[in-house]
């Protein structure tokens, strides 16, 4: 079955600074790859997605990810964080046709944002 | 525009009790999902359905159930409410396979 992992629970940084959340998925095949994001009391907004192609990816926000095949990663990075960008991160991966369907989240990566 | 409601918003009710979690998309999507967020555990599969009249069981669906009389509604039933579904409910919806899912603002169900 796939699963995705995200190893920081919580990460601080300073405005201003930059941004790396790490996120590792188990899949026997190329996965569907997705990265969320969702404030406080709010639901999920899609950030980037992964499909094919470009293994950099573009999302909304200034956000973007880096698919590694040999790492099985898919780490999502920001060049300057602002305050807005405190919320709960998700890691997703799709991995419907292969048995299994809906999406399969990782636990979340808490970002704060020190003034 | 489009959009993916949930209601009510926030549930307060009592253990053995039946309660229902509305979710309603109009994006006229086929797939619908319903997922539970807990602290330490992200978001996990309750059911899912791709179609009216279909209806399939997630990874955490003992307790939980669906019908899908229409494209538009997929609600969510607790059939006999414990403390351990307390929890935040979100529903998202997505037009096919290995698409975006959109999700509704959630609801937060507390069982006493």
């Amino acid at each position: 079955a796939q699963s995705v992992t995200q190893p920081d629970i919580h990460i601080t940084v300073s405005e201003g600074a930059s941004l790396e959340l790490r996120c590792n998925y188990s899949y026997g095949a190329t996965p569907y790859l997705f990265w969320y994001v969702q404030s406080p009391g709010q639901g999920l907004q899609l950030l980037l997605k992964y499909f094919s192609g470009d293994t950099l990816v573009q999302g909304i926000k200034g956000f973007e990810a880096e698919f590694k095949r040999s790492q099985s990663s898919f780490n999502l990075r920001k060049p300057s964080v602002h305050w807005s960008d405190a919320a709960e991160y998700f890691c997703a991966v799709d991995a419907s046709g292969g048995g299994a369907d809906g999406l399969t989240f990782g636990k979340g990566t808490h970002l704060i944002i020190q003034p | 525009d489009a959009e993916i409601t949930q209601s009510p918003r926030h549930k307060i009710t009592e253990t053995g009790r039946q309660v229902t979690l509305a979710c309603h998309q109009t994006w006229n999507h086929n797939n619908m999902f319903w997922y539970r967020q807990d602290l330490g555990h992200g978001l996990r599969l309750i059911h899912y359905s791709y179609g009216v009249q279909d209806t399939n069981k997630g990874e955490v669906s003992d307790g939980y159930s669906v019908s899908r009389s229409n494209t538009e509604d997929l609600p969510l039933t607790l059939e006999s409410a414990a403390s351990s579904q307390t929890s935040v409910y979100f529903c998202a919806s997505r037009q096919s396979l290995n698409t975006e899912a959109f999700f509704g603002q959630g609801t937060r169900l507390t069982v006493v």
